[in-house]
């Protein structure tokens, strides 16, 4: 079965950039769906950040307007988040999932929190 | 964006009865003859996980006693009987277009 996996640095600094990486087993990212990043905050309000397609096509959450960058490598079947000019607010636990059918977020990475603090 | 609004924030329901937790979305989440409706439960430190897809269908190994309802832009989950491991957080969330965007929570407990 498919198995995603978060890691990245635990605190960032305000005006630096966050990095995370998924990390996948089980399935091929570039077979098929979408592969997502969502974050939810203290106080547990979720927020749907986008996604790079099997095809790797991207949509983003307007929201995050230019700041965010989903990229993979599909050789080492990881896909990755980049999000510029981090504040506060930006800390979160960050996850990573994958759709199904429907485009419901069936498989999730166990997440991983991210502190923006100096 | 479509928003979803979930009600009751909290809740709590005796061990046997029934829960019932509502979202109410801004516009119709119905497209193709489906309601792109899900809901997800959440205990602490995990993950969500998929409880309902499409509205009405159960997630992957999800007990019978989670049924989803509803359409357009009403919908309900219920939980019945209540068991103690029904304890968590509750999300639903509409998958019809981008943002993809979640309701904020109900926090279920037992009575």
């Amino acid at each position: 079965d498919v198995q995603l996996q978060e890691s990245g640095p635990g605190l960032v600094k305000p005006s630096q950039s966050l990095s995370l990486t998924c990390s996948v087993t089980g399935y091929s990212i570039i077979n098929s769906y979408y592969w997502n990043w969502i974050r939810q905050f203290p106080g547990n309000k979720l927020e749907w950040m986008g996604y790079i397609s099997y095809d790797g096509s991207n949509n983003y959450n307007p929201s995050l307007k230019n700041r965010i960058s989903i990229t993979r490598d599909t050789s080492k079947n990881q896909f990755f988040l980049r999000l510029n000019s981090v504040t506060t607010e930006d800390t979160a636990t960050y996850y990573c999932a994958r759709v199904r059918g429907n485009y419901e977020f069936a498989y999730w990475g166990q997440g991983t929190l991210v502190t923006v603090s100096a | 964006d479509i928003v979803l609004t979930q009600s009751p924030a909290s809740l709590a329901v005796s061990l046997g009865q029934r829960a019932t937790i509502s979202c109410r979305a801004s516009e119709s989440v119905d497209n193709y003859g489906i309601s792109f409706m899900n809901w997800f439960q959440q205990k602490p430190g995990q993950p969500p996980k998929l409880l309902i897809y499409a509205a009405s269908n159960q997630g992957s190994g999800v007990p019978a006693r989670f049924t989803g309802s509803g359409s357009g832009t009403d919908f309900s989950l219920n939980i019945h009987p209540m068991e103690e491991d029904d304890t968590a957080m509750y999300f639903c969330q509409q998958s019809k277009e981008v943002p993809y965007t979640f309701g904020g929570g109900t926090k279920l407990e037992i009575k």
